[in-house]
């Protein structure tokens, strides 16, 4: 059990236009789910934590009108890179914490998008 | 802030050797640390973990012990499978026991040979 999806598992596309990456919980509901991105040879770092039915909390750095969070229901979390541009280009990964129990985070296979 | 500092890779072994991945931190509070797997193509699965000084983790034959005089959370395990072969993180919460807010090191890459 505790598995969590993403979709899709990699993305190349063309510079200024957007893309939505889902994050799924597929057999546990997830009131908080969390979106790191990860450059290579380094850290996945915090991008965002996610809370069903409010807005995203986004770490400092890290623009919300540019990565828009949307998690309107306790399986499903997706961010949308909006108007990307080559610099966007990363590793996006997303974590799912089960509802009612503060504890361990459920991690996504990870998104690779490529802005051409 | 707070920070995970873990040796750099790649790391290669032949199977059934010893392993062990070095992790330091440094935090303001007294935070819970994790070490997490991530095998090819797969999300990132915890491993292990401890929520205070001197607490040992273990998991799979895997060890980690919790020095807060030394702030480290060293991963070691006394013989290595092939199967083993994997990128290993090690993260530290300040959140108590919850892994809220994980900051993670960059990751170790370990190749197993048989």
């Amino acid at each position: 059990g505790a598995v969590v999806s993403q979709h899709p598992s990699w993305v190349i596309c063309k510079s200024g236009t957007s893309v939505k990456i889902e994050c799924r919980s597929l057999d546990f509901q997830a009131t908080t789910m969390f979106w790191y991105r990860q450059f290579p040879k380094q850290s996945l770092m915090l991008m965002a934590t996610s809370n069903e039915g409010s807005k995203a909390t986004y770490e400092q750095g890290v623009e919300k009108d540019k990565f828009l969070i949307n998690h309107a229901s306790l399986t499903l979390s997706t961010l949308t890179v909006t108007s990307a541009h080559p610099e966007d280009s990363s590793f996006y990964i997303c974590s799912a914490m089960r509802t009612g129990l503060a504890g361990e985070q459920y991690f996504g296979p990870g998104t690779r998008l490529t802005v051409t | 802030g707070d920070s995970v500092t873990q040796m750099e890779g790649p790391v290669t072994l032949s199977e059934e050797a010893f392993l062990t991945i070095n992790c330091t931190y440094t935090a303001t509070g007294y935070p819970s640390l994790f070490w997490y797997v991530q095998y090819p193509g797969e999300g990132l699965q915890l491993l292990l973990k401890a929520t205070k000084a001197d607490d040992k983790g273990s998991n799979k034959g895997f060890e980690a012990t919790y020095r807060k005089e030394t702030t480290s959370f060293h991963l070691e395990k006394g013989s290595v499978q092939v199967s083993d072969s994997a990128v290993y993180f090690c993260a530290l919460s300040d959140y108590g026991g919850s892994q809220g807010n994980l900051i993670f090191g960059k990751g170790t890459k370990l190749s197993v040979k048989p």
